[in-house]
């Protein structure tokens, strides 16, 4: 069965610190992998996407890897900014375009 | 600017009432998705559609309906039958374009949600 779980399933940091999400999935034959953000109320919005090729991307503050081989991926937020408070949710799609979403992970970033 | 218009943001319904969410895109995609979002878990996928007069159903399309009459409206009617209708509702669009492995990688564009509840 094709998953994605996600941890941790929250967190909370100091503004100006950093921090990694984490995502684990079983999807295969794997396509690509998308970092999607959503703040309280809103649809989600794509940060990164990963495919079987690439190990790391960057997007701003954002900085994604994949190992494919272990099937894991991070999201690594640097210097957290207050508007970095979101859930960040992991995708995963199989070749067949099976998209699977994780739970995501509920980031608060205090002053 | 383009993107997708979900109205009402807001939506209280009595049990036994059916409803419809709007979903409404100017981006010209020619595929549209509804997703049910609850506490805890995964967006799960209710309907897609790939191009006009055609959709599909997702993992739980029990207990609602949807149409597409044009590529840029894509509503979706939550009915009486379905068993817990209580969640924030996501439609989302994304391109189909070139290839079918090109179209994969297109990200979702996504609405602001309607959050629906049944009392």
């Amino acid at each position: 069965k094709n998953q994605v779980e996600q941890s941790p399933q929250s967190l909370i940091i100091l503004e100006g610190k950093n921090c990694t999400l984490q995502c684990n999935y079983t999807v295969s034959p794997f396509s690509n992998l998308r970092w999607y953000k959503q703040d309280t109320g809103r649809g989600p919005v794509s940060l990164t996407i990963m495919t079987f090729s690439e190990n790391t991307k960057s997007n701003g503050r954002y900085t994604a890897t994949l190992d494919a081989d272990t099937k894991q991926s991070s999201l690594h937020i640097t210097a957290s900014q207050l508007s970095d408070s979101a859930s960040y949710i992991c995708v995963v799609s199989a070749m067949y375009d099976d998209m699977r979403f994780g739970a995501g992970t509920r980031l608060t970033v205090k002053p | 600017d383009g993107g997708i218009t979900q109205s009402p943001k807001y939506l209280f319904r009595k049990e036994g009432q059916n409803v419809t969410l709007s979903c409404e895109q100017n981006l010209n995609h020619d595929a549209m998705y509804w997703y049910r979002q609850d506490p805890g878990q995964g967006l799960r996928l209710i309907y897609y559609s790939q191009i006009v007069n055609d959709f599909q159903k997702g993992d739980i399309a029990e207990g609602y309906s949807v149409s597409r009459e044009k590529k840029e409206s894509f509503p979706l009617t939550v009915t009486s039958a379905q068993k817990n209708p209580t969640a924030f509702y996501l439609c989302a669009s994304r391109q189909a374009h070139g290839t079918i492995q090109s179209s994969y990688n297109s990200p979702l564009h996504f609405g602001n949600g309607t959050r629906l509840t049944v009392t």
